[in-house]
């Protein structure tokens, strides 16, 4: 069954450093999200693409954030200058026509 | 605002028991609602959607129900296993559409005793 895969499982940053996480949603999906999940929080919402653009973003998703689906198959979140509070689990969806969104296996990212 | 409240947050059972996990959502204008299982450290993996216009959906033993109009969902598991131990989160998508980002609720992180 295909699946959504994410890389790297776990990246370490300093703070100020710019990382990129990597997602390969299933291949004839045609909207892209951006979750993440603070350790011991809630999965939190932070940004939907379609058609190569920006659908919906959150309060969360400021400028240091930015998304791109620099091919046919991988969407990135590029975080530019990693904070403290960064620090999260980052959770990427897709899903088809229908409602269903499947998610990733998840990257962790810790800033120190 | 859509919030979504799951309680409580941890909960413990002996195995073979039967148990309902609760979800409750603010603004019953939703378009579907989901359970996801999510193991320590791990992803989140779909169990059940309900559409808004269906009251319940079933696969192996978990069952889950909707109340749309009293805003409350329920997850059943039918004679539990210690590997049903696990972080149990509800989803749901608003009514504006599919197109919408999923509001989750905390999860309900369920220990099942050998």
């Amino acid at each position: 069954e295909p699946e959504v895969t994410q890389t790297p499982s776990h990246q370490v940053t300093q703070m100020g450093q710019e990382v990129i996480l990597r997602c390969v949603p299933i291949s004839n999906h045609l909207y892209f999200y951006w979750y993440r999940q603070i350790l011991g929080q809630k999965v939190e919402f932070l940004v939907s693409f379609y058609n190569n653009e920006i659908s919906e973003k959150s309060e969360i998703f400021d400028d240091q954030f930015s998304v791109e689906r620099p091919d046919g198959s991988n969407f990135t979140l590029k975080i530019r200058s990693t904070k403290l509070e960064d620090s999260a689990m980052y959770f990427c969806a897709s899903r088809p026509g229908t409602a269903s969104q499947y998610f990733g296996p998840g990257t962790r990212l810790t800033v120190l | 605002k859509q919030e979504v409240t799951q309680i409580p947050a941890a909960l413990s059972v002996p195995e073979g028991e039967n148990l309902v996990l609760n979800c409750s959502f603010t603004d019953s204008a939703i378009y579907n609602l989901q359970w996801f299982r999510q193991d320590p450290g791990k992803g989140l993996t779909s169990l059940l959607l309900i559409q808004s216009s269906q009251r319940e959906q079933t696969s192996g033993r978990l069952n889950a129900s909707l109340d749309k109009s009293s805003g409350r969902s329920t997850l059943y598991i039918a004679a539990s296993q210690p590997g049903d131990s696990a972080t149990y989160l509800c989803a749901v998508l608003p009514s504006t559409g599919a197109n919408s980002k999923l509001t989750f609720g905390k999860g309900i992180t369920l220990s099942v005793r050998p």
